[in-house]
This record gives structure tokens, C-alpha cells and sequence, in this order.
């Protein structure tokens, strides 16, 4: 049973709108939800996180939305650029545990 | 630093072949884990370890060793491959007490024939 999923497999806005992404989780345990960028052939690298005690947070043109009582999270991207092009993972904690559980990710594609 | 890295960057295996993965960091993490990312699957955790002498099975363990004698390297064994373990394997560390500084490598793809 798939714990996080990204329902979206693909996702084309054009560039200087903004791009939502979205992420949906069953684990009513997890705590701490991060988003990871990853380009082709290189691995994923570390975007925005959340702790399940905030509903936001942003950093500079990324913001990510949490919604504790639907099991829900969003990452918004504001606005948004060629360069991110790429696919996106949702992917959840659970307390300590240092295990990171991923969605399958979301291809995004910003058309100039 | 260099990070994370891993070798090889591409391999490609008969059934039934052994091989060994590796990955270093240079970063003094404790925690290093594997992944194997496979199409439209995401990436699903094989073995994770917490330091030195330590390592546990994440979801997808079966047909993989791993080992910890250093803090710096951990590598993953396929003792017989399979055509099903044809994916691309990302190695990743982090600091304990930590959730969003995980570093990930480049990544190893993997074809079994």
C-alpha cells in the first residue's frame, strides 16, 4: 500500500505562473514532510520541508502547505522558471525514524 | 568535500553475477541508506544504517547485503542478480537529528541481462 502519493505524474505551466504540485499521505504517524528536486541523471537534491506542527513555510520562491486534517501537502512555486524543470518528490518521516518514505514524483515542465 | 559519491556510474550484469556498489561521503554522517528508483515507482528504501556496525532492512531488502565498518563507506552487495534488480540505485547520508540534510549521490544504473 502506497503510503505517499503524487497522483500527478506530469505537470506543464508556463513560465512566470505558478506551479502546484501536490502530495497526499495515509500514514497518520508521519510528522515531517520534504520535497527533493531531482534533474536527469543526477541524484535528488533537498528542496523544502515541513513539520507537521506548521500548516507553511516558504523559502524564497518555493512554498509548501500543509493540511494535517485531509492528509495533504502542496508545494507551490512562484513563480516559476525553465531551470525548474524536473521531477519532484513528495516524501514523509515518521518521529526519529530516519527512514524517508517517497512518492512515485511528479515531472514538471516550465515552457518559456 | 566531494560528498556523497558512488561507483560505478553504469554497469551491466549477466543473471546470476555479483557485483558491489559503492559509496563514500566525506561528510562524517552517521546515517547512510540505499534506494533504488524504478519507472513510475519513486524510490523505495533497501538497507539503511545509523553508524559503524550497524544497518537494518528498509521495504524493498531482499537479494541485497550491506555492511558498515566505516563511517564513511557503505556498500551494497548483490550476491546473484536478477533482471527484476535493473534499476538505477541512489546512495544518500545525513546527520542524526536531522530530516531535510539527506545528500544524495549521482546514482548507479544497473542493468541485468
Amino acid at each position: 500500500d502506497q503510503q505517499v502519493k503524487q497522483n500527478s505524474p506530469s505537470l506543464s505551466v508556463q513560465e512566470g505562473r505558478i506551479s502546484i504540485l501536490n502530495c497526499d499521505y495515509t500514514n497518520s504517524m508521519f510528522d515531517y514532510f520534504l520535497w527533493y528536486k531531482k534533474y536527469p541523471a543526477e541524484g535528488p537534491t533537498f528542496l523544502i520541508s515541513i513539520s507537521s506542527i506548521k500548516d507553511k513555510n516558504e523559502d524564497g520562491r518555493f512554498t509548501v502547505f500543509l493540511n494535517k486534517s485531509a492528509k495533504h501537502l502542496s508545494l507551490h512555486i512562484v513563480p516559476s522558471q525553465p531551470g525548474d524543470s524536473a521531477v519532484y518528490f513528495c516524501a514523509a518521516s515518521e518521529g526519529s525514524n530516519y527512514k524517508l518514505t517517497f512518492g512515485k514524483g511528479t515531472l514538471l515542465t516550465v515552457n518559456p | 568535500n566531494a560528498g556523497v559519491t558512488q561507483t560505478p556510474k553504469f554497469q551491466v550484469l549477466k543473471t546470476g553475477q555479483s557485483m558491489t556498489l559503492q559509496c563514500a561521503q566525506d561528510m562524517n554522517h552517521e546515517y547512510m541508506s540505499w534506494y533504488r528508483q524504478d519507472p513510475g515507482m519513486g524510490l523505495r528504501l533497501i538497507h539503511y544504517s545509523v553508524g559503524a556496525g550497524i544497518t537494518d532492512q528498509g521495504e524493498v531488502p531482499n537479494g541485497y547485503n550491506v555492511s558498515r565498518s566505516t563511517t564513511e563507506d557503505f556498500p551494497l552487495r548483490l550476491l546473484s542478480a536478477a533482471p527484476s534488480q535493473t534499476s538505477v540505485y541512489f546512495c544518500a547520508s545525513r546527520k542524526p537529528g536531522t530530516t531535510d540534510t539527506q545528500y544524495f549521490g549521482p546514482g548507479t544504473r544497473l542493468t541485468v541481462l
